[in-house]
């Protein structure tokens, strides 16, 4: 089946330092991958989305400058959280749209724990 | 707009009883919609999903769901918990008339006590 592989798994950082997550469709062409970011025991909160060869879509009080994502091929999306700062903490999923699923299926990355310190 | 709700931030049941997930949406179109199962620091796992078709859906691990279009309800059902089955487990809407994005409910705690 399809499989999203997102690196790294959990991830420490000095404020002020910029990280980048990986996420890779390892079976299929991902034309979509959306960026969530999930809260403890909280729901999943939408951050972006985006579509292969163009800019992101940000939902609103998501900010993009903070928020680096690059979709540059069909296979590998990421998302660089720049700048960092404690209040970035949080666990990031990324999340493909697969091109032409009859299903409409949907698949996640395993997750990003994100601790600023 | 699109909108999922779950109602119970925690479902308690003892091992070898059913259980149920409840789950309502909103939508302006006709949804697709899906649950999901989360266990701790890992992604989203997929459960089942309704397209179209049968009301009645069966997915992964025994689970199965009913959508209720007059009640626009789609709830998670088991005949039979299982320890195992504790997680989290989320709720999800596609509006077809409004692209391919996901809603998620706040997500539900299940617990099973052996």
């Amino acid at each position: 089946g399809a499989v999203v592989s997102q690196h790294p798994s959990w991830v420490i950082c000095k404020s002020g330092t910029s990280v980048k997550i990986e996420c890779r469709s390892l079976d299929f062409q991902a034309t979509t991958m959306f960026w969530y970011r999930q809260f403890p025991k909280q729901s999943l909160m939408l951050m972006a989305t985006s579509n292969e060869g163009s800019k992101a879509t940000y939902e609103q009080g998501v900010e993009k400058d903070k928020f680096l994502i690059n979709h540059a091929s069909l296979t590998l999306s990421t998302l660089t959280v720049t700048s960092a700062h404690p209040e970035d903490s949080s666990f990031y999923i990324c999340s493909a749209h697969l091109q032409g699923a009859v299903n409409y299926g949907y698949t996640f990355g395993s997750g990003t724990r994100l601790t600023v310190v | 707009a699109q909108s999922v709700a779950q109602p119970e931030d925690q479902v308690n049941v003892a091992e070898g009883n059913p259980l149920t997930v409840k789950c309502t949406y909103s939508v302006s179109g006709n949804p697709y919609l899906f649950w999901y199962v989360q266990y701790p620091n890992r992604g989203l796992q997929f459960l089942l999903k309704y397209i179209t078709g049968d009301n009645l859906v069966k997915g992964s691990y025994g689970f199965e769901a009913e959508f209720n279009k007059s009640q626009t309800s789609f709830h998670l059902k088991k005949p039979s918990a299982l320890v195992s089955d504790s997680a989290l487990y989320f709720c999800a809407v596609r509006d077809m008339q409004a692209g391919n994005m996901l809603t998620f409910g706040g997500g539900t705690r299940l617990m099973v006590k052996p």
